[in-house]
């Protein structure tokens, strides 16, 4: 199964872009990578994910290289409210149906 | 739509209790999964469920027992309660296939004594 690796923590400013690194480069060609986030202990909140395109939402934008093994979560404009721990996670199994978590990267924003 | 709910928030068993930690979801999702989660590390897969009727073992299957009689509801079932298994417990859902969004509860704070 494919892993993945994170810095343990970072810092960022408020309203500036919070850019969080991902290796991966163990991925196999049909599995995709998500991010999640979780503040405090609250459940995992879904962020974004993709399988080899960049990819942007409401929330943030996903850079994916195009050896696919590395990928960049961007906040664009982070606030104290995403202060959290960030998870890049491989989707894998048979069906994808399940997730390998790491100890992810914990965002502090700072006033 | 409530998404997935997990029943009790919090509970505090004796060592050698059993208990059942209780987790519906209302999106038709075939996928359950139960994951654990203990101080300062990323969540770890116990149990998973392709659909009614289908369990499998995830990572760490030990002391905790499940089963899938309908699509909407996952019970995982400790047998017998031990001081290891304090932690935070979160179901999650999802359609089938590798690209579809898997969805968390919001978590079951458990503690043994």
């Amino acid at each position: 199964d494919a892993k993945t690796t994170q810095p343990p923590s970072m810092d960022c400013a408020e309203g500036r872009a919070a850019n969080l690194p991902c290796n991966h480069s163990t991925i196999s060609g049909n599995e995709y990578v998500y991010w999640y986030r979780q503040i405090h202990s609250q459940g995992p909140q879904y962020i974004i994910h993709g399988l080899k395109n960049n990819e942007t939402n409401e929330m943030a934008s996903l850079i994916i290289t195009e050896d696919r093994k590395s990928s960049t979560l961007i906040l664009p404009h982070a606030t104290l409210r995403d202060t959290a721990v960030y998870y890049c996670i491989v989707r894998v199994g048979e069906n994808g149906q399940n997730f390998v978590f790491g100890p992810g990267t914990r965002l502090s924003v700072l006033p | 739509n409530a998404g997935v709910t997990q029943t009790p928030k919090f509970q505090v068993l004796k060592t050698g209790q059993s208990m059942t930690l209780q987790c519906a979801q209302d999106m038709n999702h075939e996928y359950m999964s139960w994951y654990r989660q203990d101080p300062g590390m990323g969540l770890r897969l116990i149990h998973y469920s392709v659909g009614a009727g289908i369990t499998d073992q995830g990572e760490v299957p030990n002391g905790y027992n499940v089963s899938r009689s309908t699509t909407e509801d996952f019970p995982l079932r400790l047998l017998s309660a031990a001081p290891s298994q304090t932690s935070v417990y979160f179901c999650a859902s999802s359609h089938g296939g590798p690209g579809n969004t898997i969805y968390f509860g919001e978590g079951s704070w458990l503690t043994v004594v």
